[in-house]
């Protein structure tokens, strides 16, 4: 059984970035994707982009692309979504979620409140 | 940049069937996920490649597809149901992920 766990909510300054940490559990193979999510209060599910664990391929949404990094550390099986240039609107709960392919999201962390606050 | 379009609420009340539609050029060509979103928790994958139920959600949960629309339909609706649902495909080069806009199903 697959799960995936996340790291704990953020409070950041505007300006500043936010680094937030997902480790998955329960694959036979290093080989699969990493997805991020961001949910702003009330509002949808926006697509960041993904990260292949295995590779290190990325892509990115072209609503985040200038500023979000995506990174793994395969021994540890964590990815990594590291994002600037806070503003208010960032102020979000940001998910990861992991699948086999690049289309589809199966497992879900449980989420990340990230807080931009002066 | 390409769009999903679902209603904003269903409403619906207990035992009846609720169908909730997504529409969207590519999705004749496309798979569609569906997830299910409870209030402060993270969304959980219902159907995968249209009509495909993982292991462990219930029967009367089912997807369809036709033409450049999918429905997701849920049977004997229970009051456990309450949710958001969000419809998800990808572009046509499998590259890029989008969602729906989601639909708030509410059982009267």
């Amino acid at each position: 059984q697959v799960q995936v766990v996340q790291s704990g909510a953020e409070v950041k300054k505007p300006g500043a970035s936010v680094k937030v940490s997902c480790q998955a559990s329960g694959y036979s193979i290093t080989s699969y994707v990493m997805h991020w999510v961001r949910q702003a209060p009330g509002q949808r599910l926006e697509w960041m982009g993904w990260i292949n664990v295995g590779n290190g391929n990325t892509k990115y949404s072209q609503n985040f692309q200038d500023r979000v990094t995506f990174s793994r550390d395969t021994s540890a099986t964590t990815s990594y979504t590291e994002l600037s240039g806070l503003t208010s609107e960032d102020t979000a709960v940001f998910f990861c979620a992991t699948s086999l392919g690049t289309t589809n999201l199966d497992y879900w962390g449980q989420g990340t409140l990230v807080t931009v606050s002066s | 940049s390409y769009e999903l379009t679902q209603p904003p609420s269903v409403s619906v009340s207990p035992g009846q069937t609720a169908r909730i539609t997504c529409s969207g050029d590519a999705l004749s060509r496309k798979y569609t996920y569906w997830y299910q979103q409870k209030p402060g928790q993270a969304p959980v994958l219902l159907i995968r490649r249209d009509t495909e139920r993982p292991s462990g959600i219930p029967e009367r949960f089912s997807g369809s597809s036709s033409g450049t629309a999918v429905t997701l339909t849920i049977s004997g609706v229970q009051a456990e149901d309450e949710a958001d649902y969000y419809c998800q495909s990808a572009d046509s080069s499998n590259t890029y992920v989008v969602f729906g806009g989601g639909t708030k199903l509410t059982v009267l």
